[in-house]
């Protein structure tokens, strides 16, 4: 069974570009989270999709940060427009069922984001 | 708001040495508490989860336990290997939290040398 997968696995791009990055869980995983973590710091939660919806988006920095999950399969992560302090590595994780705090996340490798 | 602490590193120990990590929390209600590892260059992968007070985790030779009297929850092995050097994640989820989002730790980074 493949594993969670992220793309691409490095990321450098120009303060004020748009950078997209991509998910794709676990199959038959409903429970779709992204993370981060910031030099130095812990990694952080954005948000958490039950399928296509988003059951909470508590975590999200700011409005220049849209993420999608359409049909409720891959998800995306789009940046717009980066910011220096945007740059770090990006953790994408699936989880099945119908979601509880006892549940196993599983993780992609991540995205490494680095901002200029 | 849930929180979590553990010992910074890095570490550094010897092979067949003794490890522990310490971590603490902070949490509404009754978390789950999850050890994450990563090894060089990889993902986190879950390494052990204890859902109940009392519960012992375990795999790989490591080891928590689920404290609440303390709100720990230390990881430990007896013996480590040179195969164990990464970085070690403590974690929670709330179900008080509306989404079950995982609260981390910074991170222990762990070196064992031969």
């Amino acid at each position: 069974e493949a594993g969670v997968t992220q793309f691409p696995s490095h990321s450098v791009i120009e303060k004020g570009q748009t950078v997209t990055l991509r998910c794709d869980p676990i199959s038959g995983h409903d429970n779709l989270y992204w993370y981060r973590r910031v030099m130095g710091k812990e990694i952080k939660f954005l948000l958490h999709f039950v399928k296509e919806s988003k059951q909470d988006e508590s975590g999200m920095p700011n409005n220049r940060f849209l993420a999608e999950r359409t049909g409720g399969t891959y998800s995306t992560l789009k940046v717009q427009p980066a910011e220096l302090e945007d740059s770090g590595v990006y953790f994408c994780a699936s989880s099945p069922g119908q979601g509880a705090s006892t549940d196993t996340q599983y993780f992609g490798p991540g995205t490494r984001l680095t901002v200029l | 708001g849930n929180s979590v602490t553990q010992m910074e590193g890095p570490v550094t120990l010897s092979e067949e040495a003794f490890l522990t990590i310490n971590c603490t929390y902070t949490a509404t209600g009754y978390p789950s508490l999850f050890w994450y590892v990563q090894y060089p260059g990889e993902g986190l992968q879950l390494l052990l989860k204890a859902t109940k007070a009392d519960d012992k985790g375990s795999n790989k030779g490591f080891e928590a336990t689920y404290r609440k009297e303390t709100t720990s929850f230390h990881l430990e092995k007896g013996s480590v290997q040179v195969s164990d050097s990464a970085v070690y994640f403590c974690a929670l989820t709330s179900p008080y939290a509306g989404s079950y989002q995982l609260t981390f730790g910074k991170g222990t980074k762990l070196s064992v040398i031969p």
